[in-house]
């Protein structure tokens, strides 16, 4: 079974530049995460999809981050302007939904950013 | 803001010896989960607890959960160098798997 495909897996940009980043989830999974994890901290949860409808975005810096899902499938997260505390690793992650039972939620290798 | 706690924050040991680390949280929850994450990788589930569950079992994995004292223990028996690697633990607080993460336990096996 494939995983979770994220790209790029690294970027580096200057402060006040735009990124794009791009997550396949497992096939047949309905929801997708992401999560920024600074490094030394746990991940941190920006936005959750069930299908294409939004859960829970309420730590996603509007102002500045965006993200899409669009058939349900991949999904993509952008971040304009970029700020240098931004540099962390976004995962991308997915699951199965079947509440109410707790699911494993399967990671993708995640992409690198680094603001300069 | 981040419900889970582990403790220690590293632990370094050697093969052959047993590691413990502990989570602490801090509302109510529908399963806690354990992961692991190799340096400069993705995370890797490693056992989910439910609420009603006390403890569970996979391999050389034991996994504990109070939750009158809201706190979860992750232990790996004789460990190997294969080991080392950061822990996390994640609670869901409701069925739609939201987790919240720790900000991990750091382990390092040495041979």
């Amino acid at each position: 079974e494939a995983g979770v495909a994220q790209s790029p897996r690294y970027k580096i940009i200057e402060k006040r530049q735009s990124v794009a980043f791009w997550c396949n989830p497992i096939s047949g999974h309905a929801t997708l995460y992401w999560y920024q994890q600074i490094l030394g901290q746990g991940p941190k949860l920006l936005i959750q999809f069930q299908n294409n409808g939004v859960v829970d975005d309420s730590q996603l810096p509007k102002d500045r981050f965006s993200a899409e899902r669009l058939k349900g499938v991949d999904s993509t997260l952008k971040i304009q302007p970029a700020k240098l505390e931004d540099s962390a690793v976004y995962l991308c992650a997915s699951s199965l939904t079947d509440p109410p039972s707790g699911n494993t939620i399967y990671f993708g290798e995640g992409s690198w950013l680094t603001v300069v | 803001s981040q419900q889970g706690e582990e403790d220690p924050q590293a632990l370094s040991i050697q093969e052959g010896e047993n590691a413990t680390m502990n989570c602490s949280y801090k509302t109510s929850i529908n399963n806690l989960q354990w992961y692991r994450q190799n340096s400069g990788r993705g995370l890797v589930h490693l056992i989910l607890i439910r609420s009603n569950e006390r403890e569970k079992h996979s391999g050389r994995l034991r996994v504990t959960l109070d939750t009158s004292k809201k706190s979860s223990s992750l232990l790996i028996t004789a460990s190997r160098a294969a080991d080392t690697a950061s822990y996390f633990c994640a609670t869901a607080s409701d069925s739609w798997g939201k987790l919240q993460f720790g900000a991990g336990t750091q382990v390092v096996v040495t041979p």
